[in-house]
């Protein structure tokens, strides 16, 4: 089985631009949760879609939103960008559900911003 | 609330020493708990998870866990390093209850394997 695909592997963006980043997780995975990694900050949650209906949110602006199409696909997009959003975001996908279950990480994007 | 805190940011062995790399978690459930390990420029990779069956997980690579309720502690532990293990590796917790989707990740820790 392919892993999670993420896309573009790198970007640049200058403040006030909005990005979209998208992911595709394992195939036949229903479940795709998203993450910041920042050095100061470590790995932080920012939401989990399921079965295209947000199940969970982190502690994010509103800047951050995200969805998840029919085929489990899922896109997140930051709005107004600020220097701060330069980090590794992190797609994960797992079979359902995920509380207790593991998640299957893609290899991020790396989102600079000038 | 759930926390995992990695007791040291940076664990330093020789090669075919001995690794432990200590996470100690805070759960208001009965908890599920991974050990992540993350290679430069590469995404995560899960090593091993526990969820309430045997206490002692056995991961991929050698790597090996051991869950004491007690201590609240998830040690991550192998008894032969490798060069290849030298990464960051990340303690997790996830709520079973409430908190679907949701993982905690501790700071990280850094193992560096010397020659």
């Amino acid at each position: 089985k392919a892993g999670v695909t993420q896309t573009p592997r790198y970007l640049i963006k200058t403040r006030g631009q909005q990005v979209t980043l998208s992911c595709s997780p394992i195939s036949g995975h229903r479940s795709v949760s998203w993450y910041q990694q920042t050095p100061g900050q470590g790995l932080q949650f920012l939401f989990e879609y399921f079965s295209e209906t947000q199940r969970n949110k982190g502690n994010f602006p509103g800047r951050f939103s995200g969805r998840q199409f029919s085929n489990s696909r899922s896109e997140m997009n930051v709005s107004t960008l600020e220097l701060g959003d330069s980090a590794l975001y992190l797609c994960a996908s797992s079979p359902g559900t995920s509380g207790g279950r593991p998640q299957f990480f893609g290899p991020g994007t790396r989102l600079t911003v000038l | 609330a759930q926390s995992v805190t990695q007791l040291d940011s940076h664990v330093s062995v020789s090669e075919g020493t001995p690794v432990l790399l200590r996470c100690n978690y805070s759960s208001s459930y009965s908890p599920s708990l991974f050990w992540y390990v993350q290679h430069p420029n590469k995404g995560l990779q899960l090593l091993l998870k526990y969820t309430s069956a045997a206490t002692l997980v056995k991961g991929i690579n050698g790597f090996e866990a051991e869950f004491k309720k007690s201590e609240t502690s998830f040690h991550l532990t192998k008894p032969s390093a490798h060069m290849s293990d030298a990464a960051e590796y990340f303690c997790v917790v996830s709520d079973r209850e409430g908190s679907q989707g949701n993982l905690i990740f501790g700071k990280g820790t850094k193992l560096s394997v010397k020659p």
